[in-house]
């Protein structure tokens, strides 16, 4: 069975400085993995996602996110922190081989502090 | 706009009433996945439909809740008799059939409050 596990709920960091949000999986094939963001009464917004090819990833607002096979990670960073990036971020997995639903992890809350 | 829209954007119901919230997918997705969140809490999935067919509904409720999405107009999820534990945001999100590999798109969602 498929999992998404994002160890902290919550990730304080101050402005400037950069930041990592963790994410593991589990999937019995080869895997399909995303982060999203979630603003204050607002849907998830894509940020980046892993297919295939080079593990670093790059994605919307300065995010990046490195994909570890045999850690099973895909832990976001950012160099910089903004403020602005204060929200809640959602990791999730599809496991490539199944025609099957996106698993998603529980959230971290992410504070930026000026 | 092309997103995916859910309306209404927020829905107040007594208990025993029946809710109903409505999804159009983003134009050209096939797909539709609903979600509930409830405060502070992440996304619980629920159900996974294609056009006339429900596909994964491991995670529904097996009484009082339904889905479907026909073939014209939007989808549907509905709770007949609503208790007070109903309450929370519902999403909507739909993908592309044809690309697996691509994200799912968010609607706003549908705050559902049960008095």
């Amino acid at each position: 069975a498929q999992s998404v596990a994002q160890p902290e709920d919550q990730v304080n960091v101050a402005e400037g400085n950069p930041l990592t949000v963790k994410c593991t999986y589990s999937v019995s094939g080869n895997p399909y993995l995303f982060w999203y963001v979630q603003y204050p009464n607002r849907g998830l917004q894509f940020l980046l996602k892993y297919i295939t090819g080079d593990n670093l990833v790059k994605g919307s607002y300065g995010f990046e996110a490195e994909f570890n096979k045999s850690q099973t990670s895909f832990h976001l960073k950012k160099p910089s922190a903004l403020v602005s990036d204060s929200a809640l971020y959602f990791c999730a997995v599809r496991d490539r081989d199944r025609d099957d639903k996106i698993i998603f992890g529980k959230g971290t809350r992410l504070h930026i502090l000026p | 706009n092309a997103g995916v829209m859910q309306n209404p954007r927020h829905l107040v119901r007594r208990r025993g009433q029946e809710a109903r919230l409505r999804c159009s997918p983003m134009k050209g997705h096939s797909h539709v996945y609903w979600y509930r969140q409830l405060p502070e809490e992440g996304l619980k999935f629920m159900v996974y439909l294609q056009k006339e067919n429900i596909i994964d509904e491991s995670g529904m409720p097996k009484e009082r809740f339904s889905a479907e999405f026909p073939k014209e107009g939007p989808s549907i999820l509905r709770i007949q008799q609503v208790v007070r534990g109903d309450s929370a945001a519902y999403f909507c999100a739909s993908s592309s059939g044809q690309a697996p590999n691509q994200p799912q798109h968010f609607g706003d969602g549908t705050r559902l409050s049960i008095l």
